[in-house]
C-alpha cells in the first residue's frame, strides 16, 4: 500500500520567495496533520485537518504560513514570503479515527518528509 | 510539565549489547495510546508500534520489545542484540481520549550502534 506522499523531497529557495509544499495522504484516512522538524523546537505541529475541514491550526507559526485540503486526497502547505528561519524539515501524515482498526486506528504515518532551505 | 519525557537524549552502544530506551508519560486520562517512532538517518518517521492503556501487556516484535508498566507511567522500549541499521533517533508519544489527533512527542534519544 502507498504510504503519505510528500513533495518535493527538498527545495532550496530564496528569501521572499513563496514555496508550496504537497501531500497526498493514506487512501481512506480520515486526518491529515503537517507537522514541522527543527533541531531547536524538535516536532511542531502545525494544523491537522479532520475530513477535510481544519480543526486546530494554533500551531501555525503566522499568517505567511497557510495549509488547504481542498479534497481527501492532498493538502498543500504554503509558505509566504518564505524567511531563512523556515528552514526545516516539514512532515505531512495522516491517520484514520477509527479505533477498531487493529492496532492502526489514530496511528499517525509520516511521509518522508519535505527538506526545506530558504536562503 | 512534559507530557512525554525521554531522558536518554543520546546512547551508544556496541553491536549486539541490548539497550532500554526509557520513555515516562504523564496523563490524567484513563483512555490514551503510546507510541513509539525511529527516525533514521535518512530522515523519515516510522511507526513501531502502538499500545493503548487497558493492554499493560508487553510486546515482543523480533528483537524489539515493550514494557508498558501504568505503576510506573513508563512505556520502554528494549533492543536486544543490537545493529548498526538500529541507528536512529526514537521518539515516544502519547494521544489521549480528550483529543486523538493532538500527539505529545518526547524529544527523542538518540541511539548510536557502533560496529
Amino acid at each position: 500500500d502507498a504510504g503519505v506522499i510528500q513533495s518535493p523531497r527538498h527545495e532550496v529557495t530564496e528569501m521572499g520567495q513563496e514555496v508550496t509544499l504537497r501531500c497526498k495522504p493514506i487512501s481512506g484516512h480520515n486526518s491529515l496533520f503537517w507537522y514541522r522538524q527543527t533541531m531547536m523546537r524538535g516536532l511542531e505541529l502545525l494544523i491537522y485537518f479532520n475530513n477535510n475541514v481544519p480543526i486546530d491550526d494554533s500551531g501555525m507559526p503566522e499568517d505567511r504560513f497557510s495549509a488547504k485540503m481542498p479534497n481527501a486526497s492532498f493538502s498543500t502547505l504554503k509558505i509566504q514570503p518564505s524567511e531563512p528561519r523556515d528552514s526545516a524539515v516539514y512532515f505531512c501524515a495522516s491517520s484514520t479515527s477509527d479505533l477498531t482498526v487493529h492496532n492502526s486506528g489514530n496511528t499517525i504515518y509520516f511521509g518522508e518528509g519535505s527538506w526545506l532551505t530558504v536562503v | 510539565a512534559q507530557k512525554v519525557t525521554q531522558a536518554q537524549t543520546e546512547i551508544s552502544v556496541v553491536e549486539k549489547e541490548d539497550v532500554t530506551l526509557d520513555c515516562v508519560y504523564e496523563t490524567r486520562d484513563t483512555t490514551y495510546y503510546l507510541f513509539w517512532y525511529k527516525q533514521p538517518p535518512s530522515g523519515e518517521l516510522v511507526f513501531l508500534i502502538r499500545r493503548n492503556s487497558f493492554d499493560e501487556q508487553n510486546e515482543i516484535s523480533g528483537r524489539y520489545s515493550w514494557n508498558f508498566q501504568k505503576s510506573t507511567s513508563s512505556f520502554n522500549f528494549t533492543i536486544t542484540a543490537s545493529q548498526v541499521v538500529d541507528s536512529a533517533v526514537y521518539f515516544c508519544a502519547l494521544s489521549e481520549a480528550g483529543n486523538f489527533n493532538k500527539f505529545y512527542f518526547g524529544s527523542g534519544t538518540k541511539l548510536n550502534v557502533k560496529p
